[in-house]
């Protein structure tokens, strides 16, 4: 079952913060998070395993509440570079090594 | 360096003609997996396979087939490709260790677009 993500898309100037959330309706194993640039594959952001985790690529950070089954993507600070469409994917606790695709956000950074 | 490598980049067959794409990987990943991700959408998983067990997505239209020859090869086989069928064909691999779950990343190859004329 696809994730939901939101927002669809988001504008930021070069400098400026935003998040980005994931939400399933099932119980998850682990949160990824990928980006995806313009005609190119989906490029590894980071994993998350455990309720509360948080980790960090760069200005870029995750959470994942497992008791929820929500994740948030933090983009700090956002650089050009992060201009994109941000994945979150999922793996259901009952369906192991099965990375579902939510529908993606959009990130445009502009000068 | 390791990697995954999809063949052809750019594929054009005609309606109804079969088509197969290929992959490859040099990671020795154990799970290999076919997206299909058209215009503005999420990939959308078709199946994948976990060393040589093959797993298909419920949805995944019967005219979508998968051989994984040995862990280094999958391919891809659309036996009569329709108008529809025109996206981007993502490979990705991972290494997933037993039923604990996936909790390595998904390496993605650069994908294959297909056009049907």
């Amino acid at each position: 079952q696809q994730p939901v993500q939101s927002p669809q898309a988001v504008i930021l100037r070069e400098g400026e913060d935003a998040v980005i959330n994931c939400s399933s309706s099932k119980a998850l194993y682990s949160v990824h998070w990928y980006r995806q640039k313009h005609g190119e594959a989906p490029v590894f952001l980071m994993i998350l395993l455990k309720g509360g985790e948080q980790k960090g690529h760069d200005k870029i950070s995750a959470s994942f509440n497992e008791k929820k089954q929500q994740s948030s993507l933090y983009l700090t600070a956002s650089q050009l570079s992060y201009s994109g469409t941000y994945f979150c994917g999922t793996v259901g606790s009952d369906s192991w090594g099965k990375l579902q695709f939510g529908a993606g956000t959009q990130v445009v950074v502009t000068p | 360096d390791a990697m995954v490598i999809q063949n052809p980049r750019y594929q054009v067959t005609q309606f109804g003609k079969p088509v197969t794409l290929s992959c490859s990987q040099t990671l020795n990943h154990n799970v290999m997996y076919w997206y299909q991700q058209k215009s503005s959408q999420a990939p959308k998983l078709l199946f994948h396979y976990y060393d040589k067990d093959f797993n298909n997505e419920a949805d995944t239209p019967d005219n979508f087939q998968s051989r994984r020859p040995n862990t280094s090869f999958c391919f891809l086989d659309i036996r009569s490709p329709g108008l529809g069928d025109a996206a981007m064909y993502l490979c990705a691999t991972s290494r997933v260790g037993g039923r604990t779950g996936s909790n390595s990343p998904l390496h993605f190859g650069n994908g294959t677009r297909l056009t049907v004329t």
